[in-house]
């Protein structure tokens, strides 16, 4: 059965350093998203991503993340220098959504920034 | 952002018994409802989904039921089993943006 995967499943960089997080989702897949789940809370939408350009983006979202489709299967998010309060679970998540709206999560990466 | 509520954080079950996980929501723009299931250190894994112009979705053993007027909707696990113990995250989306507003999640814990 396919699935979304990502890589690395644990990161730990320091404070102010850039970090990508990569994904590659379901092959047939059209929508993308990203979201994080911080320690203890619920999990948050950060980024939708259809057509080769942003949908939809929360107020997380600013301007030190961007996201990309480098090519026809990887879909990355780029932290540009990260603080403390973004350790966090990151996930991606893909869809076809033609008539349903499920997501299809990844397992998730873990990001510690000290 | 409260937009979803779980108002329970946590559940205990006698295995072979009903589970019944409820979920809260204000928005009356979301027209799609997921359930999904989440283990420690995992993604989380869709399991049921319902429709707003439907009131009830069953696959198996996983039931989930819709009042649109009560702006609430619920999952039902029967017979509850030791394996379904782990955190359900209610979900809401609304078809003109397809991101998900999750819920805070209710930890389920089927005891043997």
């Amino acid at each position: 059965e396919p699935e979304v995967t990502q890589t690395p499943s644990h990161q730990v960089t320091q404070m102010g350093q850039e970090v990508i997080l990569r994904c590659v989702p379901i092959s047939n897949h059209l929508y993308f998203y990203w979201y994080r789940q911080i320690l203890g809370q619920k999990v948050e939408f950060l980024v939708s991503f259809y057509n080769n350009e942003i949908s939809e983006k929360s107020e997380i979202f600013d301007d030190q993340f961007s996201v990309e489709r480098p090519d026809g299967s990887n879909f990355t998010l780029k932290i540009r220098s990260t603080k403390l309060e973004d350790s966090a679970m990151y996930f991606c998540a893909s869809i076809i959504r033609d008539r349903t709206y499920e997501q299809y999560f990844g397992p998730g990466t873990r990001l510690t920034v000290t | 952002d409260q937009q979803v509520k779980q108002n329970s954080p946590s559940l205990s079950v006698q295995e072979g018994r009903i589970s019944i996980l409820n979920c809260d929501y204000t928005n009356s723009m979301f027209d799609y409802f997921l359930w999904y299931k989440k283990y420690p250190a995992e993604g989380p894994t869709f399991l049921i989904s319902i429709s707003s112009i439907k009131d009830k979705n069953e696959d198996g053993r996983f039931t989930v039921f819709l009042n649109k007027s009560a702006k609430h909707l619920s999952l039902h696990i029967v017979p509850s089993q030791p394996g379904d113990s782990a955190v359900y995250f209610c979900a809401a989306s609304s078809s003109n943006t397809g991101k998900l507003i999750f819920g805070q999640g209710t930890t389920l814990q089927v005891k043997p």
